[in-house]
């Protein structure tokens, strides 16, 4: 497999589950991405892990919860999610220096999600 | 602190004319400013960037675009447009006085190309 991989692609739950989403990336990267993307609403970024630590967390409800064990892996994991949680979840990951980086990022298919 | 603007949500443009998708950014430093893809139900992909040097840049499937300082505006555009440029496109910017390799992303511009 190449670039950024993402599983489940497709994913129905309801209110009371658990679930969890995967993002592998084969790139080498140092940085992975978690956004959610609802429909006619801006790119949100929900969490930012740079070699590993959590750098970034944009008030995302806590029924969200981020892993990373290493730095090609990344999950997800839900619990108790709301009908306005359905959306296309993005994973991506970029090789980021110290400092400021010109470096594009890689995003995976995305997982769509439906919260019933 | 960074921010970008997509002012149009939609851009309609026939097949073999040219089209342009507009995005005008804010920065406190020098930006380098990005274009992406989406193709529905997929990810986004990197079209192409401007980091320095040359105010024209050229990308993938023919795309370029034009970084003009002045009017801190970085559009992109293609001279003949296809059906299958038919997609979402998203600009996004990155402050080089703030440090942080995280970008800020527009809402994203939808373009269809009418046959």
């Amino acid at each position: 497999e190449t670039g950024v991989t993402q599983t489940p692609r497709h994913l129905v739950m309801g209110m009371t589950n658990k679930k969890s989403l995967k993002c592998e990336q084969h790139l080498g990267h140092n940085a992975m991405y978690w956004y959610k993307q609802s429909a006619k609403k801006p790119l949100e970024l929900m969490f930012v892990y740079s070699l590993e630590e959590r750098v970034e967390n944009n008030s995302v409800p806590s029924r969200f919860s981020p892993e990373c064990p290493n730095s090609s892996h990344l999950f997800l994991h839900l619990h108790t999610l709301q009908p306005e949680d359905s959306a296309l979840y993005l994973c991506a990951s970029s090789q980021e220096p110290a400092g400021t980086s010109a470096n594009e990022q890689f995003f995976g298919p995305g997982t769509r999600l439906t919260v019933l | 602190a960074q921010s970008v603007a997509q002012p149009e949500d939609q851009v309609n443009v026939a097949e073999g004319n040219p089209l342009t998708v507009k995005c005008t950014y804010s920065v406190s430093g020098n930006p380098y400013l990005f274009w992406y893809v989406q193709y529905p139900n997929r990810g986004l992909q990197f079209l192409l960037k401007y980091i320095t040097g040359d105010n024209l840049v050229k990308g993938s499937y023919g795309f370029e675009a034009e970084f003009n300082k002045s009017q801190t505006s970085f559009h992109l555009k293609k001279p003949s447009a296809l059906v299958s440029d038919s997609a979402l496109y998203f600009c996004a910017v990155r402050d080089t006085s703030g440090g942080s390799y995280i970008p800020t992303f527009g809402r994203g511009t939808s373009l269809i190309v009418h046959p």
